[in-house]
């Protein structure tokens, strides 16, 4: 069964420019959840979402969102990019929200994302 | 105060000796669930192992193996007999299904252990 996809894995973009990364889910997995990773910050958790619905948080300014639709698929958008955006973002799927139950997820490869 | 504490940045060993990578975490919550994940060179992190605070019992898969004890908040990884397969960045994460009372849950990773296991 195929893994968890995310496109693009490699982007470059401007500061001040938006962008928007897309995740696939494994089939039938409902939860989606994202991360960004940098050296300095270590992993973070951004948030996830389950059923369309986004059920966590972390602690990231609004510049950062996310949506999920009807086939689980999630992207996420980041606005008014900054040079300490640059990072890897990935993203893990799950059968249930992994906050709320702890469940095995699933990661992607991620999205490289430099921000020049 | 880190609330996921992996006390080793960087482990070096060599092949067929064990190593223990440290975990210390801290929450208010009762409820709560610990991880392990493996993110080989490629990037994507791989499930290890999870363990939620009612279950305290040890765990051993293979030559893995995981220690969990709530008294001193502490659910530390062992590998017996390393292999050179197993260097990777290893992460313990704690997920707060009911963000130690703030409106969220919260899921927190360590910094992370470099291991390198040589030949």
């Amino acid at each position: 069964k195929a893994g968890v996809t995310q496109t693009p894995r490699y982007l470059i973009k401007t500061r001040g420019q938006q962008v928007t990364l897309s995740c696939s889910p494994i089939s039938g997995h409902r939860s989606v959840s994202w991360y960004q990773q940098t050296p300095g910050q270590g992993l973070q958790f951004l948030f996830e979402y389950f059923s369309e619905t986004q059920r966590n948080k972390g602690n990231f300014p609004g510049r950062f969102s996310g949506r999920q639709f009807s086939n689980s698929r999630s992207e996420m958008n980041v606005s008014t990019l900054e040079l300490g955006d640059s990072a890897l973002y990935l993203c893990a799927s799950s059968l249930e929200p992994i906050v709320a139950s702890g469940t095995e997820a699933f990661f992607g490869q991620g999205t490289r994302l430099t921000v020049v | 105060a880190q609330k996921v504490t992996q006390a080793q940045t960087e482990i070096s060993v060599v092949e067929k000796e064990d190593v223990t990578l440290d975990c210390v975490y801290e929450t208010r919550d009762t409820t709560y669930y610990l991880f392990w994940y493996k993110q080989p060179p490629s990037g994507e992190l791989v499930f290890l192992i999870r363990r939620n605070s009612f279950d305290e019992q040890n765990e051993i898969s293979g030559r893995y193996s995981w220690n969990f004890q709530k008294s001193t908040s502490s659910f530390n990884f062992t590998i017996t007999a390393s292999q050179v397969v197993d260097s990777a960045v290893y992460f313990c994460a704690l997920s707060e299904p009911y963000g130690g009372g703030t409106s969220y849950g919260k899921l927190t990773f360590g910094q992370g252990t470099i291991l390198t296991v040589h030949p």
